[in-house]
């Protein structure tokens, strides 16, 4: 069966700071994979998804970037964090054709 | 108008109650709808997913899609407590754009 693995699991970070948070996935391969942000009361915000090892596209501009070195590898990264940055950051999995999207833990992470 | 729109709640249902939790939406070209539960702080759990107007049943859980009058609707049967959670509404435009609702937080009080 497949499971996906998001770490860490919460972080506390200050203002300025790097970020780097990982995904990955086992039990599949090829799928095609997501990152989105959860705002209180807002919904869920797709930053970006992959389809391939090095391709992403980015659905909303902003200081946050993401990579995929491997096939069940999903990295979402920044150099500077803001405030405005700070949510519950969710890793999520499909596998093509097919459209159901499956979801990680999440990691909460808190921008001081 | 928002894509995909959700009634936030709360709402607050006795134990063994049936539940129903809507959203609708504005593009006629959405094609594949889920419906996600969410425990608190934990990741969306993919609970059901149809892609045809009508009925999809599973255990307690029936899952209505009406394309023509643009709206989707989860029914909980017998709710339990387990069942207290934020449920999230979602369909699909194309292969990776998916939209969501913003939740409905449900409670069910033993």
């Amino acid at each position: 069966s497949q499971t996906i693995h998001q770490w860490p699991a919460t972080l506390v970070q200050p203002v300025g700071s790097p970020l780097s948070l990982e995904c990955t996935v086992e039990g599949t391969s090829n799928p095609n994979l997501y990152w989105y942000r959860q705002a209180a009361g807002r919904g869920l915000q797709l930053l970006f998804y992959s389809v391939g090892i090095g391709q992403i596209s980015s659905e909303v501009p902003q200081n946050l970037s993401a990579s995929r070195p491997q096939d069940r590898q999903f990295i979402l990264s920044s150099k500077k964090l803001l405030l405005s940055d700070s949510g519950f950051y969710l890793c999520a999995w499909k596998n093509p054709p097919t459209y159901e999207q499956y979801f990680g833990p999440g990691t909460r992470l808190t921008v001081t | 108008q928002k894509e995909v729109e959700q009634d936030p709640g709360p709402l607050s249902v006795p134990e063994g109650a049936i539940v129903s939790l809507n959203c609708t939406y504005s593009n006629s070209a959405f094609q594949y709808f889920m419906w996600y539960r969410q425990y608190s702080r934990k990741g969306p759990e993919l609970l059901m997913y149809t892609y045809s107007s009508g009925n999809k049943e599973d255990g307690r859980f029936t899952a209505q899609v009406d394309k023509s009058s643009k709206y989707i609707s989860l029914f909980i049967r017998d709710s339990q407590p387990s069942d207290s959670a934020t449920y999230l509404c979602a369909m699909i435009l194309t292969g990776n754009q998916f939209y969501f609702g913003t939740g409905t937080s449900l409670t069910v009080i033993p």
